[in-house]
């Protein structure tokens, strides 16, 4: 058990629609990070949290964003989903702040997989 | 186009055997990292080295870094069925505003 938290497991849901996915990270860290895996794409970095603030943004789509509330956990919002959006997505957490000077592990939630249809 | 890439993307052993897994990036690092991913699970981190460090090990695990070369990687002695997963390595990048970046992968197959 890595003591990062996600939720749901699993979702399905139609094109058009908007998802809430949901991540507590481990007790401590304050750094939290999305990515997307899909089978075509590998594991692909979406945006990265410390304490509440944006700190990177990787290849998420306009219709993707996020926030960290004050009580660390995060929330990724998937919206006017379109079936290329499927795919696994994971949450990590660090106690890092990120960047080259980072070098803390990260620890991986079980992920969300989301199909649309 | 990827920081770091595994070679090679898929491998099958017999069980007892060892099996090697490489990983090349781009730019400096200060450290790399190496994951395993069991099918449809979260990536477990297996082990860490710093760019002062040629090699590490941890159990079964050994991981070598050339700096010189950007590569790394990573031996699994006497493999199990239960190390059939997917390997990672991951490096720490300011690249395109990415921390880290993950390679496409290595698929392990280890046969009973």
């Amino acid at each position: 058990d890595s003591g990062v938290t996600q939720t749901p497991k699993h979702l399905i849901t139609a094109t058009g629609q908007r998802v809430t996915l949901r991540c507590s990270p481990r007790s401590g860290d304050l750094s939290v990070y999305w990515y997307q895996q899909s089978l075509d794409q590998g594991l692909q970095f979406l945006i990265h949290y410390y304490n509440g603030e944006e700190r990177a943004k990787g290849n998420i789509l306009e219709r993707f964003s996020a926030q960290q509330f004050p009580d660390l956990h995060s929330e990724l919002n998937l919206s006017s989903l379109e079936l290329g959006d499927s795919a696994l997505y994971f949450c990590a957490s660090s106690s890092g702040a990120g960047g080259r000077g980072n070098t803390g592990e990260l620890f991986f939630g079980e992920g969300s997989r989301l199909t649309v249809l | 186009s990827q920081q770091g890439e595994e070679d090679p993307q898929a491998l099958s052993i017999q069980e007892g055997e060892n099996a090697t897994m490489n990983c090349s990036y781009k730019t400096s690092i200060n450290n790399l990292q190496w994951y395993r991913q069991n099918s449809g699970r979260g990536l477990v981190h297996l082990i860490l080295i710093r760019s002062n460090e040629r090699e590490k090990h941890s159990g079964r695990l050994r991981v070598t870094l050339d700096t010189s070369k950007k590569s790394s990687s990573l031996l699994i002695t006497a493999s199990r069925a239960a190390d059939t997963a997917s390997y990672f390595c991951a490096t720490p990048t300011w690249d395109y505003g990415q921390n880290f970046v993950f390679g496409p992968g290595t698929r392990l197959s280890v046969l009973p």
